[in-house]
């Protein structure tokens, strides 16, 4: 079936503006994951829900971000008054956790937000 | 696409060579560990996983071993291929229940032909 999808691909904002970044999970997985990952660097973790529970938010860098999976599917990522530095590629993963051998996520294509 | 990898540690390999890739974690209470590798403008594809409690696990071409007493991970590639090329990070698991993964810092790898 179908992977990760994320939209849209790229995003330019001026900073000040709110975004609204979307992850289609792969369906039926229960796991989904946002993380957000600078030039040069490895992703860093931002969120996790399990279905439509947001179960750990600790990876937010500030409360001007905020996600949301209301019906254990679709996850929107939002970034109030964007600034300069959540200028990113924002990856969101999702995972089935029925395969109690593997913790493997799987990624979508991420979207590249920059902040002019 | 943009490039994952710009000042990242980047080595690079002889088509057909075997190449090595290594990572230090951070967490000695870490369950699992996974390699995963990263091209230009797509998002992180699985190349293989171990758990804790092993040392060894093989692959199609690649192995990875795990030295839990000094927090080691590397990636071995067999008989490197052009489209190994690629940025390669490592991550762990902390055993914190929401399965999270934290990445390593990344090596590009450069497969010369």
């Amino acid at each position: 079936g179908a992977g990760v999808s994320q939209s849209p691909r790229y995003k330019v904002a001026k900073r000040g503006q709110d975004v609204a970044l979307r992850c289609d999970p792969i369906s039926g997985h229960v796991s989904l994951f946002w993380y957000q990952q600078a030039l040069g660097q490895g992703p860093e973790f931002l969120t996790y829900f399990q279905n439509e529970a947001q179960l750990d938010k600790s990876g937010l860098p500030s409360d001007r971000f905020f996600a949301e999976r209301p019906e254990g599917s679709v996850s929107t990522l939002k970034i109030q008054r964007t600034q300069q530095e959540d200028s990113a590629v924002y990856l969101c993963a999702s995972s089935s956790r029925r395969q109690e051998s593997s913790y493997e996520q799987y990624f979508g294509p991420g979207t590249r937000l920059t902040v002019t | 696409g943009e490039s994952v990898g710009l000042h990242l540690p980047t080595l690079s390999v002889q088509e057909g060579d075997n190449s090595i890739i290594n990572c230090a974690y951070s967490n000695s209470a870490s369950d699992y560990f996974i390699w995963y590798k990263q091209e230009s403008g797509k998002g992180p594809q699985f190349i293989i996983d171990i758990r804790s409690n092993m040392d060894k696990r093989q692959g199609q071409r690649v192995t990875v071993l795990l030295n839990k007493t000094v927090k080691h991970l590397s990636l071995q590639i067999a008989a490197t291929q052009p489209g190994d090329s690629a940025v390669y990070f490592c991550a762990e698991i902390p055993f914190s229940g929401t399965y999270k993964y934290i990445f390593g810092t990344g090596t590009r790898l450069k497969v010369l032909a």
